[in-house]
């Protein structure tokens, strides 16, 4: 069966700071990927997706960046920290049929 | 961008009554899908929807894609306190792309 996982669970980081999350699927080959956020525990907001290996989409012009450098693999990055960067990190995957599959979320708080 | 209305925005209701929410939007979907999320952990999709005027039902959870594709209902039968999270609807585009609803908060009083 497939599994998604998606690490660090928790992230306290400063202003300014660089910031890199992972996830990783497994049980499946070439999956759509997702890098979502939701703020305050409400609507989850597209930030990017990819269909492929080096394959980056982004939907909303922002202080982060990803990428995809194997099949399976999903990193969320920045190298300067936000306030706002902060929230709940989501990374999810889909096999084209239109489900999506979350992972466990990311918690990241910028001070 | 495609935006969803979705409503009630939180419910509070009683063990073993029945529980209604929905989406719409103006534009087309071409799926839809129905998430509950508990605190601090990821969605997990409860009912996915293909087709126009489809209905569904899982357990005690149905629901419907509008025939008009811009809006679809979850209705959860004889609620439990276990019903209590965050519902999420979401329409689906190409690439699997999903714009998300704001959410309908359940609390479920014994």
């Amino acid at each position: 069966s497939q599994t998604i996982h998606q690490w660090p669970a928790t992230l306290v980081q400063p202003v300014g700071s660089p910031l890199s999350l992972e996830c990783t699927v497994e049980g499946t080959s070439n999956p759509n990927l997702y890098w979502y956020r939701q703020a305050a525990g409400r609507g989850l907001q597209l930030l990017f997706y990819s269909v492929g290996i080096g394959q980056i989409s982004s939907e909303v012009p922002q202080n982060l960046s990803a990428s995809r450098p194997q099949d399976r693999q999903f990193i969320l990055s920045s190298k300067k920290l936000l306030l706002s960067d902060s929230g709940f990190y989501l990374c999810a995957w889909g096999s084209g049929t239109g489900e999506l599959f979350f992972g466990e979320g990311s918690r990241l708080t910028v001070l | 961008g495609q935006q969803l209305n979705q409503s009630p925005q939180s419910m509070f209701i009683q063990e073993g009554e029945d529980v209604s929410m929905n989406c719409t939007s103006s534009s087309i979907f071409n799926t839809w899908l129905w998430y509950k999320q508990d605190p601090g952990e990821g969605p997990v999709l409860l009912i996915a929807l293909y087709k126009a005027g489809e209905l569904t039902s899982n357990g005690r959870l149905t629901a419907q894609f509008g025939i008009t594709r811009k809006d679809s209902f979850l209705n959860i039968s004889a609620s439990i306190p276990s019903d209590v999270g965050i519902y999420f609807c979401a329409g689906g585009t190409s690439y699997g792309k999903l714009t998300f609803g704001q959410g309908t908060i359940l609390t479920v009083h014994p």
